[in-house]
């Protein structure tokens, strides 16, 4: 079974704070995603990368980094945080054309 | 019970009877689609998949049927059980981009 794991489940930051999510896959897959979860707008993509050292910005990827040194490692990093980045923060995975993503339990996260 | 869609997000049925969650999509040009189930607390997990060169695709207590004349996608679930209360969302994918429905919240009455 794939795994993918996120570092935090639950996160509290303030306003203005540098904010760093990690994401871990130990299947090898070459791409992997960050998405964003609020009610009633579904998952809605941040930043995704094909390959180590690659980037593509997604739908919002503003106020957001990401950062891809290792093939097994997606971080994304929140510059200076602010109340509207408070949300549901998803991982995900895949391996080639046509197969499915493999998500992480998430990261809740508040900014005060 | 049936529903349909991002206009009905919530879905009520009894256990033992049949769900289906119907999902409409957008672009004709997507060629695969998947079903995902979302329990609370947790990130989405992979139910069924279905390519476009198909219509219909069975798997354990799931079916999945493809209308592409229409563009509409739905999801069965066989003999429903109090586990299967989750949020449900489809996925139309293009190429590397896939988009995800808001989902319909599944409630099973023991």
């Amino acid at each position: 079974d794939v795994k993918v794991t996120q570092s935090s489940r639950y996160l509290v930051k303030r306003t203005g704070e540098k904010v760093f999510l990690e994401c871990v896959q130990d299947m090898d897959h070459e791409n992997m995603f960050w998405y964003r979860q609020d009610p009633g707008l579904g998952l809605r993509l941040i930043y995704f990368s094909y390959d180590v050292k690659m980037k593509e910005k997604g739908d919002i990827p503003e106020g957001y980094s990401v950062s891809r040194e290792k093939k097994e490692r997606f971080s994304l990093i929140l510059e200076s945080a602010s109340t509207n980045q408070t949300s549901m923060y998803l991982c995900a995975t895949k391996t080639r054309y046509n197969q499915p993503q493999h998500f992480g339990d998430g990261t809740r996260l508040s900014i005060l | 019970g049936e529903s349909v869609g991002l206009h009905l997000p919530t879905l009520s049925v009894q256990e033992g009877d049949n769900s289906i969650i119907n999902c409409a999509y957008s672009n004709s040009a997507s060629d695969y689609f998947i079903w995902y189930k979302q329990e609370s607390g947790k990130g989405p997990q992979f139910i069924i998949d279905i390519r476009s060169n198909m219509d219909k695709r069975q798997g354990q207590r799931v079916t999945v049927l493809l209308n592409k004349t229409v563009k509409h996608l739905s999801l069965q679930i066989a003999a429903t059980q109090p586990g299967d209360s989750a949020v449900y969302f489809c996925a139309e994918n293009i190429g590397n981009d896939m988009r995800f429905g808001a989902g319909t919240r599944l409630t099973v009455k023991p």
